[in-house]
């Protein structure tokens, strides 16, 4: 699987947007971008994926460059619920059985209040 | 609609001795994974059931085992514990034809290994 970078930690004011990025320039051009969270003292949960173009849903936004060599969580609006560590995963796609997730240390988003 | 169940929530075994952890996938799903997640790192990928067989696996010597039932359900066995499997062992479940493979995960198994 194609490697992500993250930042390690990043700082966000409660109620104000966050913008969290994502490197992975070894993509291929059929690896989907999944981003997990985890709050703490709990499991990963999914949040969101894109192949090529934005991707909105409830709980967020995905950015995903022109080339797709980066990618960026967007938060809209920060709560302290929102404390995790993010993750960017790449997975090829779908091929007949579900593939593993690969984590990296992911970034930990702490929020102020 | 139930999540993704695991049990025990908390061991503590000591060296040498044998563990087994049971996770109840997701209601409608027929896979299940299982990773292991160290203090302050992200999970590493143990091995995934389908069909009740093994169908990958990661980097995991062989005293990491594990067994899925008819009922989706699976269990983790690992023999002669070492002081190194201590972590969060996180149990996650999927649907095989889904579209996307969506993971759901449990809240984990915490092991303590004295």
């Amino acid at each position: 699987d194609a490697k992500t970078t993250q930042p390690n930690s990043m700082e966000s004011n409660e109620e104000e947007p966050v913008h969290l990025p994502c490197n992975h320039s070894t993509i291929s051009g059929t690896d989907y971008i999944h981003w997990y969270r985890q709050l703490p003292s709990q499991g990963p949960e999914y949040v969101i994926h894109g192949l090529t173009s934005n991707v909105n849903n409830r709980m967020a936004s995905l950015a995903i460059a022109e080339d797709r060599k980066s990618s960026t969580l967007i938060l809209h609006r920060a709560t302290l619920r929102d404390a995790a560590v993010y993750y960017c995963i790449l997975r090829a796609p779908f091929s007949g059985s579900a593939r593993q997730l690969t984590f990296g240390s992911g970034t930990q988003l702490t929020v102020l209040p | 609609d139930a999540g993704v169940t695991q049990s025990p929530t908390h061991l503590i075994k000591t060296r040498g001795q044998q563990v087994t952890l049971r996770c109840s996938p997701k209601s409608g799903h027929d896979t299940v994974s299982w990773y292991q997640q160290a203090l302050g790192q992200g999970p590493q990928f143990i091995f995934q059931y389908y069909e009740e067989e093994e169908r990958q696996r990661g980097n995991f010597p062989d005293r990491f085992s594990g067994h899925q039932f008819p009922n989706y359900s699976s269990e983790l066995n690992v023999n002669a514990l070492l002081l190194g499997d201590s972590a969060l062992y996180l149990c996650a479940s999927s649907l095989a034809s889904g579209a996307y493979n969506e993971q759901f995960f449990g809240p984990g198994t915490r092991l303590t290994v004295l």
